[in-house]
């Protein structure tokens, strides 16, 4: 069975502070697939990285950056010099491989509320 | 390029009434997938379609929840007789052949009275 867990439950920081954000995973398929994802107070999913299991290089978008460590097995996200609009849910997720032509459905971890005060 | 389109944005039932919920893939999207949102219990996998064939349903209630994906049109999420538990955000996801990443429709919210 595959598992995500986010031990964070809520982070508050202050505006420009950079914070990280914990995903710890569980699997046993050998190729698979994780991904974060945020939910602002709109309620809407974005999607925001895609990194497969052969990949361990570490990724950076603008303020956005992703450690992934398959030893630990976790896929940590930082957000440097946060943003008040990066008040939002964030969730990690993980799939595997579902047969057929696809990797099917997604687990999630529980989510990390992070609020941005200015 | 429009994204995944998710109707009716709220939908309010009774106890005992139907509820169809409507998902309109990305453009180019043949692949499928519906997730419930529950205060407590986070975002869970129900169900994974493909046109005309159900490939996962795993994660569906074995009663009164059903889903299809037509030929032609919407991919469809119906709940017979809801009752209050049933009260939650559904969100529907889509994606391309051979491709993992799910792009998320903006959701539907049940409320069941």
């Amino acid at each position: 069975a595959q598992k995500v867990t986010q031990a964070q439950t809520e982070i508050s920081v202050v505006e420009k502070e950079d914070v990280t954000l914990d995903c710890v995973y569980e699997t046993r398929d050998t190729t698979y697939y994780l991904f974060w994802y945020k939910q602002p107070p709109s309620g809407e999913l974005v999607f925001l990285i895609r990194r497969n299991s052969f990949d361990e290089q570490n990724e950076i978008s603008g303020r956005y950056s992703w450690n992934f460590q398959k030893s630990t097995s976790s896929f940590n996200f930082t957000i440097t010099a946060s943003q008040v609009v990066d008040s939002a849910v964030y969730f990690c997720a993980l799939s595997g491989y579902a047969g057929g032509t696809s990797y099917g459905k997604l687990t999630f971890g529980q989510g990390t509320i992070l609020t941005v005060h200015p | 390029n429009a994204g995944v389109m998710q109707n009716p944005r709220h939908l309010v039932r009774r106890r005992g009434q139907e509820a169809r919920l409507r998902c309109s893939p990305m453009k180019g999207h043949s692949h499928v997938y519906w997730y419930r949102q529950l205060p407590e219990e986070g975002l869970k996998f129900m169900v994974y379609l493909q046109k005309e064939n159900i490939i996962d349903e795993s994660g569906m209630p074995k009663e009164r929840f059903s889903a299809e994906f037509p030929k032609e049109g919407p991919s469809i999420l119906r709940i017979q007789q809801v009752v209050r538990g049933d009260s939650a955000a559904y969100f529907c996801a889509s994606s391309e052949l051979y491709q993992e990443t799910q792009y998320f429709g903006p959701g539907t919210r049940l409320l069941v009275l």
